[in-house]
């Protein structure tokens, strides 16, 4: 089993509609992001939190939110989608400052 | 201005010869330097990470830090075709978002045979 693991995998869904995307980590890390990636422009910080209290808004968080459940589980909401959230949206998970993050296999989104 | 930015490339290379991965960051107060690599569809993945300035080798992949003129670079050696990929430069940031992950926008590498 993937150690960062995130769900669905792909999804499609309308303009309007809130979506959630799940994320699950069995790494025990305190750091978990959540990235944006579009053709061209690398991944793009939605947000990010170094621990269960501590939630932090990244360079994109304009009609996203975000939910820390545990240490283990960050979701990403759209609470109402539009089609240039279409994208690829990754999770990832580090231990600590300077230390490597570890990323999940990704969601595909498209917004119809 | 990025936090993070790379050469735009695309870069093409033949195999067997070195690609050379530029990067630039604007935060002073960045400790921590990754190169990932990212095969299309796919999660990134660690490459390289690098905290002092100077160069740091691992196998063919050179990182090297520059932290006078906030530049880091990646050097492949003896390219190969696998190498084919995405790289991604990232950055920890300092200040009153210490530590947080910020990535540049991926320089795409082709290595032809």
């Amino acid at each position: 089993d993937a150690d960062v693991t995130q769900t669905p995998r792909n999804r499609i869904t309308k303009t309007g509609k809130r979506i959630m995307l799940e994320c699950s980590q069995t790494k025990g890390h305190d750091r978990m992001y959540w990235y944006r990636q579009d053709p061209g422009l690398g991944l793009q910080l939605i947000y990010y939190s170094f621990d269960v209290k501590d939630i932090n808004k990244g360079e994109i968080s304009d009609g996203y939110s975000v939910s820390r459940q545990a240490q283990a589980k960050f979701s990403l909401s759209l609470e109402s989608a539009i089609p240039n959230q279409t994208a690829l949206y990754f999770c990832a998970t580090s231990a600590g400052q300077g230390t490597e993050a570890f990323f999940g296999q990704g969601t595909r989104l498209t917004v119809v | 201005q990025k936090e993070v930015e790379q050469n735009s490339g695309p870069l093409s290379v033949p195999e067997g010869a070195i690609a050379s991965l530029n990067c630039t960051y604007s935060d002073r107060g960045s400790q921590s330097f990754f190169w990932y690599r990212q095969y299309s569809g796919k999660s990134p993945e660690l490459i390289m990470f690098i905290y002092s300035n100077g160069d740091k080798e691992d196998g063919r992949f050179t990182a090297q830090l520059n932290k006078a003129s906030q530049y880091v670079s990646l050097l492949i050696r003896d390219s190969q075709p696998s190498d084919s990929a995405t790289y991604l430069c990232a950055a920890t940031t300092g200040g009153t978002s210490y530590g947080k992950l910020t990535f540049g926008q991926g320089t795409i590498l082709t290595v032809h045979p």
